[in-house]
Formats: C-alpha cells, sequence, structure tokens
C-alpha cells in the first residue's frame, strides 16, 4: 500500500479564497483523522470520521472549516474563505481497530500558506 | 486522554543510546502508551506501543515503570537520522469507542550530534 495520500503538497492561497485539502486513506482503513499542525500549537486534531460518518468535530476551529467523506477512499477538508491564521501543515491519518497494533499512519501533509 | 509530560529537548551524542522520559501520571488502566516522531516537515511516525510490559521492536525499545506513571523509550545506537520531535502519548484501548484519538503533546526535540 502506498500510505495515505494528500494532496496537495504545498497551497499558496490569498486571503478570502476557498481552499480545498484532499485525503486518500490506507485501503481498509476505517478511521480517517484530520490534524493541524502550527509552531504556536503544536499538533491539533480536527475532526475524525468512523466508517465515513464525523465523529468528532470539537476541534475544527469555526464555521470556516468543514471535512466531508464521501467514500471510504477519500475525504476533504475545505477552508471557505481562508484566512492568514490558517496557515499550517494539515495532516491527514487513517487507522484502522482490526490490526494487532492499532497503528495510526499518517500522510505527508499539505502546507497551507495564506497570504 | 492521559496528558503527558516530557522535557521539550535533549541531546545524544551518535552511537550512543537516547533515552527519553514521558510522565504520564494519570494514565488509566485501559490506557496504552504510544510513541511517535516527526521528522523535519513530515507526518508523525510510530516508533512503538506498550500497555504495562516492556516492549521492544526493530527501533526501539519501551520502558514502563510497574505503576505506569512513567516510560522510557531507548533508541539503542542513536544515528543522526534520528533527530527528530518525539511524542509521547496515551490512548484508550482498541475496543473503546474513542480508540483512535491521539492528543499530541509538545513533544521532545532530540537532536544527535556527531
Amino acid at each position: 500500500d502506498a500510505g495515505v495520500i494528500q494532496s496537495p503538497r504545498h497551497e499558496v492561497t490569498e486571503m478570502g479564497q476557498e481552499v480545498t485539502l484532499r485525503c486518500k486513506p490506507i485501503s481498509g482503513h476505517d478511521y480517517l483523522f484530520w490534524y493541524r499542525q502550527t509552531m504556536m500549537r503544536g499538533l491539533e486534531l480536527l475532526i475524525y470520521f468512523n466508517n465515513n460518518v464525523p465523529i468528532d468535530d470539537s476541534g475544527m476551529p469555526e464555521d470556516r472549516f468543514s471535512a466531508k467523506m464521501p467514500n471510504a477512499s477519500f475525504s476533504t477538508l475545505k477552508i471557505q474563505p481562508s484566512e492568514p491564521r490558517d496557515s499550517a501543515v494539515y495532516f491527514c491519518a487513517s487507522w484502522t481497530r482490526g490490526l494487532a497494533k492499532n497503528i495510526q499512519y499518517f500522510g505527508a501533509g499539505t502546507r497551507l500558506s495564506v497570504l | 486522554d492521559a496528558k503527558t509530560t516530557q522535557p521539550p529537548s535533549m541531546d545524544c551524542a551518535e552511537g550512543r543510546a537516547a533515552n527519553l522520559p514521558c510522565n504520564h501520571s494519570t494514565i488509566s488502566g485501559n490506557e496504552y502508551v504510544y510513541w511517535y516522531r516527526q521528522i523535519h516537515s513530515q507526518g508523525p511516525q510510530y516508533i512503538i506501543h506498550g500497555l504495562k510490559n516492556n516492549e521492544t521492536n526493530e527501533m526501539a525499545s519501551l520502558i514502563i515503570t510497574e505503576d505506569r506513571k512513567s516510560s522510557t523509550l531507548i533508541l539503542p545506537h542513536a544515528t543522526l537520522r534520528d533527530t527528530a520531535v518525539y511524542y509521547c502519548i496515551v490512548r484508550v484501548a482498541p475496543y473503546n469507542t474513542n480508540a483512535g484519538k491521539s492528543t499530541f503533546g509538545d513533544g521532545t526535540t532530540l537532536t544527535v550530534k556527531p
């Protein structure tokens, strides 16, 4: 398996624009997580899904952020409108309860810069 | 999830063992200790985990105290490529509804020096 795949790797946009980040989890993993990492706040869990259903979105900062998982192999995190304070690295991770090690696997991240 | 406390930074000489401590004094009986590391700009990578017994794999060893209130990650022969931020996390057992949810603290920045 190619691991968790995120796109794009880098995104530069202007304030007010819509940004969509994409994630393909590892095949067979039934949990998907979105994290945000900044120098100030570290690695924060934004939202996670189980079997495509959002379970906990308490970490989503505000209504400008939304996440969807239309099927088991794809998820998006959307920011509309984007603001400079949204600049961060966004990681997607996937996991399944069924494996003995119960390891969370992370993607390479999307570095977002909002100008 | 239980809160963890780690030193912000540590140095280690190349080829020597790196011992990274973690305090998790409020850990519950059904919570596991996981260690991840994040090499510059990459996604966090799993290293090892345990419940109460010491564990060893090809990357590291994990020593958990008998009262489970602290643990130590040991990299037996540190290399320059082990320079990274190391996160200690406690997480509930896999059968728990919130099993996948992880709270990452600030971690320990390990610098391996030649």
